[in-house]
């Protein structure tokens, strides 16, 4: 059974950074892409960036391009994102997903307070 | 990368069809059949409806069906029930090696 598991839930002062971790189980991990999206309170869902699993290419959303970096750990099947630079705006709760958008984390909640 | 254009809400009374259009250009939804559709309820992670358009996962009712017309996808649910009643986003690959989601529409079965 395939199953996303997040890292659990973090409170940042402005200007900090956090890193979110997605370890993944049930299928080799190098297999598929792993997506990274997130909602703010009340919004839309919004696409920040992917990495290829095998050979960690990544590719960001422009409006987030420098601010975040996603990274992989092959021996642990671990997926991450890290976000820097943090501002009340990016206050939402962060998705991983996998490539084909069958199976999700259950979310890792993120507040951004002063 | 602008948001795909969804309307913000959309009705009906059960058993009733519905259909959500999802609009983009021709560097995202018109240029690849690499569009999807996800449900998502309160406070829950989203779910896979369709995905390349008009592919359903073995798990998702055939009430659910995908369609592309240019530049705009469509998402169809037949004989609407109660538990349709959640939000829908469109996602497509674009021209950028990137994705887009739409901005979302609210399903609400009277």
């Amino acid at each position: 059974q395939v199953h996303l598991v997040q890292s659990g839930a973090e409170v940042k002062k402005p200007g900090a950074s956090v890193k979110v971790s997605c370890k993944v189980s049930g299928y080799t991990f190098t297999t598929y892409a792993i997506h990274w999206v997130r909602q703010a309170p009340g919004q839309r869902l919004e696409w920040m960036g992917w990495i290829n699993a095998g050979n960690g290419n990544t590719k960001y959303s422009q409006k987030l391009q420098g601010r975040v970096t996603i990274t992989r750990d092959t021996s642990a099947s671990t997926g991450y994102m890290e976000l820097s630079s943090l501002t009340s705006e990016d206050t939402a709760v962060y998705y991983c997903a996998r490539e084909d958008g069958l199976y999700w984390g259950q979310g890792t909640l993120l507040s951004v307070s002063s | 990368q602008s948001a795909l254009t969804q309307p913000a809400s959309v009705s009906g009374s059960p058993g009733q069809s519905i259909t959500i259009s999802c609009t983009g250009t021709t560097s995202d939804v018109g240029g690849y059949n690499f569009v999807s559709w996800y449900q998502q309820h309160p406070g829950k992670a989203p779910k896979l409806m369709i995905y390349d358009v008009d592919n359903r996962p073995s798990e998702v009712s055939n009430r659910f069906s995908g369609s592309k017309s240019a530049n705009t996808a469509s998402l169809t649910i037949s004989g609407l029930q109660a538990e349709d009643e959640a939000d829908y986003y469109c996602s497509s690959y674009t021209s950028t090696s990137t994705y887009v989601f739409g901005t979302g529409t609210k399903v609400t079965v009277l």
